[in-house]
This record gives structure tokens, sequence and C-alpha cells, in this order.
């Protein structure tokens, strides 16, 4: 059974600062991965999608990055601010009909 | 486009009652995707389809649990008879041909009471 794991499971930080969320999964043969944020009482925003070729994609200041062979992938954020805050959530897939197996979540905290 | 619409937004319901959540997928997009979200057990695939098709429905918990997608632009997922254990919010997702962007509704929020 695929695994995924997100760590830390909560994080506070102030404003600016730089930020690694992990995320490790059981089975290395992903077929992509997607990094989502999820707003309180809201739904999925698709951050970032990362085929299994690819070792990193950039947007703004994300960047994930994808080490297949280890299970492991990292979303990166640059230039912290409070509208970052939110719980961030690591989907890789396996087989091609983009089946995710969903991680446990990061949730973030950005103060002003 | 609107992107992926979900109804209702909330459901309070008794046990034993039948529930019937909605959704409309962004248009042209060909494979559709139910989900659900609990604090226990996270986010879980319930099934999805392809192409109107269903693919995998091995997340559906039980039989009370069903799924139809008559159309392109319309998919159902149906519990008979709810219980409170079903309380949790449902998601729906829609993506172009398999292995892109997942764009998920806003959810719906059932309370079995």
């Amino acid at each position: 059974k695929q695994e995924v794991t997100q760590i830390p499971a909560a994080l506070s930080v102030p404003e600016g600062e730089n930020l690694v969320l992990n995320c490790s999964f059981t089975d290395s043969a992903i077929y992509n991965l997607q990094w989502f944020r999820q707003d309180p009482g809201k739904g999925l925003t698709s951050l970032l999608l990362i085929q299994s070729s690819q070792r990193e994609q950039t947007s703004g200041r994300l960047n994930a990055s994808l080490d297949k062979s280890s299970g492991r992938s990292t979303l990166y954020i640059a230039a912290s601010q409070p509208g970052d805050s939110a719980t961030y959530l690591c989907a890789p897939s396996w087989g091609g009909f983009q089946k995710l197996v969903f991680g446990t979540g990061t949730r973030l905290l950005v103060s002003p | 486009d609107a992107g992926v619409i979900q109804s209702p937004r909330h459901e309070v319901t008794e046990m034993g009652q039948e529930v019937t959540l909605r959704c409309k997928p962004i248009s042209g997009h060909n494979s559709l995707f139910w989900y659900r979200q609990t604090m226990m057990r996270g986010l879980e695939l319930l099934i999805y389809f392809n192409n109107n098709v269903p693919i995998d429905d091995s997340g559906m918990p039980e039989d009370r649990f069903s799924a139809k997608m008559p159309n392109a632009s319309f998919s159902t997922l149906k519990i008979q008879p709810s219980e409170p254990r079903d309380s949790a919010v449902y998601f729906c997702a829609s993506s172009l041909a398999g292995g892109n962007i997942q764009y998920f509704g806003a959810g719906t929020r059932l309370s079995v009471l």
C-alpha cells in the first residue's frame, strides 16, 4: 500500500522566512506528484505538478523538487507572507489515471 | 470558466436518509474524481471516471455508496442509507486526460445526525 508522509505537521514562522516542507512516499514508481494548498473551509488549489521525469518545478516564490529514487519531494517557499498561511498537501500518483494519494498535510501559519 | 461546481455546499440529514451530492466538472475535462476528507483519515479517493466510465471504485467504502456520471457535465454521489460516520467533506475534482492537474470544487460538508 502506498503511503505518503509529510513533515512537519505544523509550522509557525514570522513573515519573510524561507521555508521547506517535506514529503516522503513509500513506492518510488510514481507517475507524477502534485503539491496543493487548502485554505480553511475551502477546496484544494493545485500549486505545482512534477512529472516523474522531472527534478523540479518553479512557480513564483514556490519551488518543488522531486527525488524519485529516495521517495522524497520538497516544497520550498521563499520570502513567506501571511497570505501563504494554509495547509499544504503533497499527492503522488501511481498509474496512468492519476490516482492521487494524499499526505497528511503541513499546516503553515505565517505571522506578520 | 466557473471551475468545478458542487452542490449543495452544506447538507444536514438524519441517519437513514438518502443523500445525493452533485458535481459539474470543468467543461472539456474528461476525468472526474470524488474524494472524502475527514480529520481521522485525511483525503481519500472514492471513485474516478474517465470519459464518463467508472475506472476505479475501490475507494468506495461500502455498498451504501454509489456514483454515476450520465454525461460529461454531471456526476452524482449517493449515500443510501446515510450513517453518522459518513459525516465528512466530499470533494469533486476534474482534469484533462490522465497526468494533468486536478481542479477541485469547494466541497460539500455533510453532517448525518
